[in-house]
């Protein structure tokens, strides 16, 4: 059974920094690209990053460019998200899912997320 | 970055009323476009992905059409367990992106 177990949220103060950990766990990690999600409190499904199988190409949102972080460790099955400079619009749930490819031919390419773990909250306040 | 817009962004229907949920790709994704179902308080769910491709163990109620920019979400006979948020999601592009949400209530 595909697992996906973040952890590492709470209260953080503004300009503070955090690391956000999801552990995963009934699949071959290293074979897949992953990626975090995030939903501020009442709000919508906001991307966050992602990751390449093995850590060469990353992406992420511009909001959070030069101050967040992803990466992974395949041998411990593990993603990651190092989060600094952090502001109260960072507040919310970050979920970690995993990228996967559809490789029919009429949907040759498209990834979607077919697991989310169960999300962590992340609180900036003072 | 592409821009997600779902429309409308909240709707109320009776048990057994098709329903249809709206998502524009502000350039053409060709079929690169996922649906997902959020129920409060949990994480979300894949229902379709590819535009019309029904993920496993999804209802045959949920179907999803479209292309290049234009997509839509169809339940065809609401029932009383699709009370959701529902969301499409592009990965056309490298920086991925979601649509605002389309919430579902049940008159």
């Amino acid at each position: 059974e595909v697992q996906l177990v973040e952890s590492g949220g709470g209260l953080v103060q503004p300009g503070g920094s955090l690391r956000l950990s999801c552990a995963a766990s009934g699949f071959t990690f290293r074979y897949f690209w992953m990626s975090w999600v995030r939903q501020a409190p009442g709000k919508g499904l906001e991307w966050v990053a992602n990751i390449k199988q093995d850590g060469s190409e990353k992406y992420s949102v511009d909001s959070v460019k030069g101050r967040f972080t992803i990466s992974r460790d395949n041998a411990k099955n593990s993603l990651y998200l190092q989060m600094n400079s952090l502001r109260a619009e960072d507040t919310a749930v970050y979920y970690c899912a995993r990228e996967e490819y559809c490789s029919g031919t009429t949907c040759y390419g498209v990834k979607y997320f077919d697991y989310w773990g169960q999300g962590t909250l992340v609180t900036v306040s003072s | 970055d592409i821009q997600m817009t779902q429309s409308p962004s909240s709707l109320s229907a009776s048990v057994g009323d098709r329903v249809t949920i709206s998502c524009r790709a502000s350039q053409s994704i060709i079929n690169y476009l996922n649906w997902y179902q959020q129920k409060p308080g949990k994480a979300p769910k894949l229902l379709i992905y590819a535009a019309s491709t029904l993920q496993t163990g999804v209802p045959s109620r949920f179907s999803g059409i479209g292309s290049g920019t234009d997509f839509t979400l169809t339940i065809g006979s609401l029932q009383p367990e699709d009370s959701a948020t529902y969301y499409c999601q592009q990965s056309h592009s490298s920086f991925l992106s979601f649509g605002g949400g389309t919430r579902v209530e049940i008159k």
